[in-house]
């Protein structure tokens, strides 16, 4: 069936380091990519996007890149921050059965230390 | 609304009871899904409604679980005879349209816990 795989489901850094989360996903047919941030007790909430006519997309400290041919998309945090520390998750639009849904990866749980 | 708005925002129930689960979207809003997510785990994928849609209910696990929505607006996300292991955050999520157009946003969730 389909699904979005998400790695790696925890990752530490230090402070100022990069984060990099990548996905995969099974659907050719899938064209939108989100990316939600969750803080502990919270919903989750977007923080970019990308379409599938596009292969990078930045916000400040946020990029997302896709590559349509390998089925993979990653985010990207530079100079990350504690306030970074969240649990991000992937999704893909999925077509089934004539439905457009998002399907989320599993989740990848961030601590940045200070 | 100013947002999603689901209730109860924490139900706890007794193994074998009923509970309903309320969602209300963002005005104007066609697209309504609900997740389930257990303690420390992913975004599981319960039903879709879309507009006037027949929904998808391809993610509901079981045939305890059932949803309706009503007028387009309000959905209420039924569990009958409830087992421990549906103890979660139920979250709901709407959007302007199909999730190709448009940013989800999310309910602060309903956590049940069934005893």
């Amino acid at each position: 069936g389909e699904n979005v795989e998400q790695h790696p489901s925890t990752l530490s850094v230090q402070e100022g380091d990069s984060a990099v989360i990548k996905c995969t996903y099974s659907d050719s047919a899938s064209n939108y990519f989100p990316w939600y941030k969750q803080e502990l007790g919270k919903r989750p909430q977007l923080i970019i996007d990308i379409r599938s006519n596009v292969g990078e997309k930045k916000d400040q400290r946020i990029a997302v890149t896709l590559n349509k041919t390998a089925k993979h998309f990653s985010l990207h945090i530079t100079e990350t921050q504690p306030e970074d520390s969240a649990v991000y998750f992937c999704a893909a639009s999925i077509i089934s059965g004539g439905y457009n849904k998002l399907i989320f990866g599993a989740g990848t749980r961030l601590a940045v230390h200070p | 609304g100013a947002g999603v708005s689901q209730s109860p925002s924490n139900k706890v129930t007794e193994k074998g009871k009923d509970v309903e689960l309320r969602c209300d979207p963002i005005s104007g809003h066609t697209a309504l899904y609900w997740y389930r997510q257990s303690l420390g785990q992913g975004l599981e994928f319960l039903i879709y409604f879309q507009g006037n849609s027949a929904p998808d209910k391809s993610g509901l696990p079981s045939d305890r679980f059932s949803a309706e929505r009503t007028g387009g607006s309000v959905s209420t996300l039924t569990i009958q005879r409830t087992q421990q292991e549906d103890s979660a955050v139920y979250l709901c999520a709407s959007s302007h349209t199909g999730p190709n157009t448009g940013e989800l946003f999310f309910g602060e969730g309903s956590r049940l816990t069934v005893l």
